[in-house]
């Protein structure tokens, strides 16, 4: 069965870096895209981007440019997002999504559990 | 102006059904879109319910209740999730989302109470 499974809690000091693991299973990793999207405590969903799996380039948010990176390592079947300089309104669970197809980058049926990351001094 | 506005809430009576509402922004017309909706339970990642353009575009998320459909109304510029027999199960945040110009856009959420 197809599963998203993300890496755990981070806790981070402002200006240090993380690195959030999303690990696909049960499907042809390079056919769907993947979504991040992040949800800060108590507030709505924001879509971060997205990458191309079978190119490895990936296309982000306004407002998460910069800062934000998406790679992924298509032997392991992982995505990764990388947040340096970390600031404490980056304080958020992150979550992957894959593509609801094979051409439709929205997110769909299927969600990594999400990536809490604090950030605090 | 966000482009999707959702009502921040919502409480409507377990057997009864709800509507819930994602008004697009002047300029973007209902019309011309998929209009995605999701469920959140707190703790839990959104769930993909279902999409709707029209009765010949639409796709329900696997395992979905047909409880849960979709449906738009040009007049108000909007897109609807309606959801039928409501049960307490239903309480959660639900998020409206299109697809613009190569780029996700979700509204901001409305949280249903079932009492």
């Amino acid at each position: 069965q197809v599963q998203l499974v993300q890496s755990g809690s981070e806790l981070k000091k402002p200006g240090a870096s993380v690195k959030i693991s999303c690990k696909a299973s049960g499907y042809t990793f390079t056919i769907y895209p993947l979504n991040w999207v992040r949800q800060a405590p108590g507030q709505g969903l924001e879509w971060m981007g997205w990458i191309n799996t079978k190119t490895g380039s990936p296309i982000y948010a306004q407002g998460f440019t910069g800062r934000f990176v998406f790679s992924l390592d298509t032997s392991v079947t992982t995505t990764y997002l990388e947040i340096t300089t970390l600031k404490a309104e980056d304080t958020a669970v992150y979550y992957c999504a894959r593509g609801q197809d094979v051409l439709v980058v929205p997110p769909g049926d299927y969600w990594g559990q999400g990536t809490l990351v604090t950030v605090s001094s | 102006q966000a482009v999707l506005t959702q009502p921040p809430s919502l409480s409507a009576s377990p057997g009864a059904s709800a509507s819930l509402t994602c008004t697009l922004r002047s300029g973007f017309n209902v019309g011309s879109y998929r209009i995605y909706w999701y469920q959140q339970k707190p703790g839990s990642p959104p769930q993909f319910l279902l999409r709707y353009k029209s009765d010949s575009d639409k796709l329900q998320g696997s395992g979905v209740s047909s409880r849960f459909s979709g449906s738009k109304d040009p007049s108000a510029n909007a897109g609807i999730l309606l959801i039928s027999g409501l049960q307490s199960e239903d309480e959660a945040d639900y998020y409206c989302m299109v697809w613009h110009s190569d780029a996700v856009l979700f509204g901001g959420g409305t949280r249903l109470t079932v009492l």
